[in-house]
């Protein structure tokens, strides 16, 4: 299966600031790229969907705005938390997908955000 | 419009005993179903898919499942679980009849516990 990274794999910052978070495929060429979160002892909650070259498409109640998503690449996809609350902490996981129906989800290590 | 159901937030197995993690969808064409499983502060891992074909499908780690059509269940089986196996087991759908969007919706998920 497809190897994918996520960079960092945790991070705390301040409330207020901006946080990126970025997705690689290492051996995959990601057409599609989905960002999801996690609540503790829950399950995901899908923020958005991007496709290479082209805006990302985000599901109802998120904020496009606060949640940046940038799929400049084949092999790489950032999520930029903009104006961090203590809300946005949360467990932010990146998957990518090759288009097809039967096609598996490939799923990055996470991202542990921690805003104080 | 395409739903997937995990009933149970956590199973409890002694090591040893089989496993089964219950699974139950709702699609308007034919399914493309999947089991994920994820340990602690981890990303998600492919376990197995069911595609077409033979109704048992074998995955990784010893797992199995079983497409049952009239009970549209999916239900994910070990014959002896491991220690090793706790984690949190996710239940996706990908509905066949979906005008081409192909987003899995993925179940609440459900902790499994072997004991020792």
């Amino acid at each position: 299966g497809a190897v994918v990274s996520q960079h960092p794999s945790r991070v705390i910052c301040k409330s207020g600031t901006s946080v990126k978070i970025e997705c690689r495929s290492l051996d995959f060429q990601a057409t599609t790229m989905f960002w999801y979160r996690q609540f503790p002892k829950q399950s995901l909650m899908l923020m958005a969907t991007s496709n290479e070259g082209s805006k990302a498409t985000y599901e109802q109640g998120v904020e496009k705005d606060k949640f940046l998503i940038n799929h400049a690449s084949l092999t790489l996809s950032t999520l930029t938390v903009t104006s961090a609350h203590p809300e946005d902490s949360s467990f932010y996981i990146c998957s990518v997908w090759g288009g097809s129906p039967t096609d598996t989800q490939y799923f990055g290590p996470g991202t542990r955000l921690t805003v104080l | 419009a395409q739903s997937v159901a995990q009933p149970e937030d956590q199973v409890n197995v002694a090591e040893g005993n089989p496993l089964t993690v219950k699974c139950t969808y709702s699609v308007s064409g034919n399914p493309y179903l999947f089991w994920y499983v994820q340990y602690p502060n981890r990303g998600l891992q492919f376990l197995l898919k069911y595609i077409t074909g033979d109704n048992l499908v074998k995955g990784s780690y010893g797992f199995e499942a079983e497409f049952n059509k009239s009970q549209t269940s999916f239900h994910l089986k070990k014959p002896s679980a491991l220690v090793s196996d706790s984690a949190l087991y996710f239940c996706a759908v990908r509905d066949t009849n979906q005008g081409g969007s192909y987003i899995p919706t993925f179940g609440r998920g459900t902790s499994l516990i072997v004991h020792p």
